[in-house]
């Protein structure tokens, strides 16, 4: 499968945790992007990462939320000591550049639960 | 700055049936415009997209048309089959950040 591939896809944590999410973009891609997506809406932008640079974190919260895309592996959100307003699906999309024309691939999700 | 509106659901139409759902939009330049699909429990499928005012994307029978003067985006379908059940957002990317609307959900009844 040459698709974006996010895991895990369902992560359960109890509050005052870690957790974790990993995104493999898609073959040749070197742009990766997180969204944020809460019940019954629609996506909120959150970071764009190219590898090893956060060209705009603006979406993400100050506290407790940081990403990377290290030179090798995938692009990995943690988010430090969970709160029950953290339960969300977020999704990791890809793409080739930045261009306004390129549209972005997304992967199927890591649905984040917590207790 | 920069927002997306779509008509709200759920749209609950029966197979065979047409389908239109609103999107417009507010923007500062001219953004491309996306339409995805989301299936339950999947990720976002890019469905199709437009780049300049007066394209028309299309894909799998869908259709969508940048209409500039009115800043519209308005996705349709001939005859929706039980399938196309999903979840549909209208999406604007003016420059590397995509904005979303809210969602569509569409039923399809047989």
């Amino acid at each position: 499968n040459a698709g974006v591939m996010q895991n895990p896809r369902h992560l359960v944590r109890r509050r005052g945790q870690e957790a974790r999410l990993r995104c493999s973009p898609m073959k040749g891609h070197s742009h990766v992007y997180w969204y944020r997506q809460l019940p019954e809406e629609g996506l909120k932008f959150m970071v764009y990462l190219q590898k090893e640079n956060i060209i705009d974190e603006s979406g993400m919260p100050k506290e407790r939320f940081s990403a990377e895309f290290p030179k090798e592996g995938p692009s990995i959100l943690r988010i430090q000591q969970v709160v029950r307003g953290d339960s969300a699906a977020y999704f990791c999309a890809s793409s080739e550049d930045s261009g306004e024309n390129q549209p972005q691939h997304f992967g199927d999700g890591t649905r984040l639960s917590i207790l | 700055g920069n927002s997306v509106t779509q008509m709200e659901g759920p749209v609950t139409l029966s197979e065979e049936a047409f389908l239109t759902i609103n999107c417009t939009y507010t923007a500062t330049g001219y953004p491309s415009l996306f339409w995805y699909v989301q299936y339950p429990g999947e990720g976002l499928q890019l469905l199709l997209k437009a780049t300049k005012a007066d394209d028309k994307g299309s894909n799998k029978g869908f259709e969508a048309t940048y209409r500039k003067e009115t800043t519209s985006f308005h996705l349709e379908k001939g005859s929706v089959q039980v399938s196309d059940s999903a979840v549909y957002f209208c999406a604007l990317k003016g420059s590397y950040k995509l904005i979303f609307g809210s969602g569509t959900r569409l039923l399809v009844r047989p």
